[in-house]
C-alpha cells in the first residue's frame, strides 16, 4: 500500500490524557500536512512540514498541541491534556514536490470523554 | 487571502438526475481548484483538479467541473447521478502553504 496511513483509526479518551496519532507520508512526498476536521464542517488545516521542517502553525494549534517530522518521514500530533472540544477527525495529508492535490489519510477520530 | 465558498450544506437528487454542486472562490492570485469526496469515517479522495489549460476539467466516477473567472465559480456536474455518488463533497483552493476547504455539501441521492 503506498497511500497515506494513520494509526491509530480510533481513540477514545479521558478528557486531561494526553494522545499521539501518527501519519506516516507517502514515501517520496517532502510535504505533509495535518487537518481538523469536526463534524459537518470542512477540513481546517492545523499545520504543515516540509521535509523535517515544521513551516507554519495554524493559530488552531494551541499551547497543548505538538507536531515532529523527526526524520523527514513519518509524523506525529501530540495532544496535551486534552478537552472535550479537542474530538474531531484528524486528517494527514501528503504531496510531492511536482503535484498540485494533496493524498489524504483515513484519519484519527478522536473522541474525548 | 483565498477561500471557497459551497453554495448548500445538503443536495439531494434522484438517481439518474444531474449532479450539481456549487463553489466559488475568492483568490488573489490565479487559483488551483480541487474538488474532493469523503465518504463516511474515510479521508477524502481527489475527484478532480484545476491548475492551468482547459477549463473543462474531468475527474474520476464520471464527474466534471469547469472553470470559470468571470464568475469565480468552480462547480461540479455529473449528468447521471449513482446511488454510490451519496456522499460529502468538499471544494478547494491551494493558497501558497496550504489547502482552503469549503464547509461541504452532502450528495444525497435517491432511488
Amino acid at each position: 500500500d503506498t497511500g497515506v496511513s494513520q494509526n491509530p483509526r480510533h481513540k477514545i479518551t479521558k478528557r486531561g490524557q494526553n494522545v499521539t496519532f501518527r501519519c506516516d507520508p507517502i514515501s517520496e512526498h517532502n510535504r505533509l500536512y495535518w487537518y481538523r476536521q469536526t463534524l459537518g464542517q470542512g477540513p481546517e488545516f492545523l499545520t504543515y512540514f516540509q521535509n523535517e521542517a515544521q513551516l507554519e502553525k495554524s493559530r488552531l494549534l494551541s499551547d497543548r498541541f505538538s507536531a515532529e517530522r523527526p526524520k523527514g518521514s513519518f509524523s506525529t500530533l501530540e495532544i496535551q491534556r486534552t478537552e472535550q472540544g479537542d474530538s474531531a477527525m484528524y486528517l494527514c495529508a501528503s504531496k510531492g514536490p511536482l503535484e498540485y492535490g494533496y493524498t489524504f489519510g483515513s484519519g484519527t477520530r478522536l473522541t474525548v470523554v | 487571502a483565498q477561500s471557497v465558498t459551497q453554495l448548500g450544506s445538503h443536495v439531494s437528487v434522484s438517481e439518474g438526475a444531474l449532479v450539481l454542486l456549487r463553489c466559488n472562490y475568492s483568490s488573489s492570485v490565479p487559483p488551483y481548484l480541487f474538488w474532493y469526496v469523503q465518504y463516511p469515517n474515510q479521508g477524502l479522495q481527489l475527484l478532480l483538479k484545476y491548475t492551468t489549460g482547459a477549463t473543462l476539467v474531468k475527474g474520476i466516477n464520471g464527474f466534471e467541473a469547469e472553470f470559470k473567472k468571470s464568475e469565480t465559480s468552480f462547480h461540479l456536474t455529473k449528468p447521471s447521478a449513482h446511488m454510490s455518488d451519496a456522499a460529502e463533497y468538499f471544494c478547494a483552493v491551494s493558497a501558497i502553504n496550504d489547502m482552503r476547504f469549503g464547509a461541504g455539501t452532502r450528495l444525497t441521492v435517491k432511488p
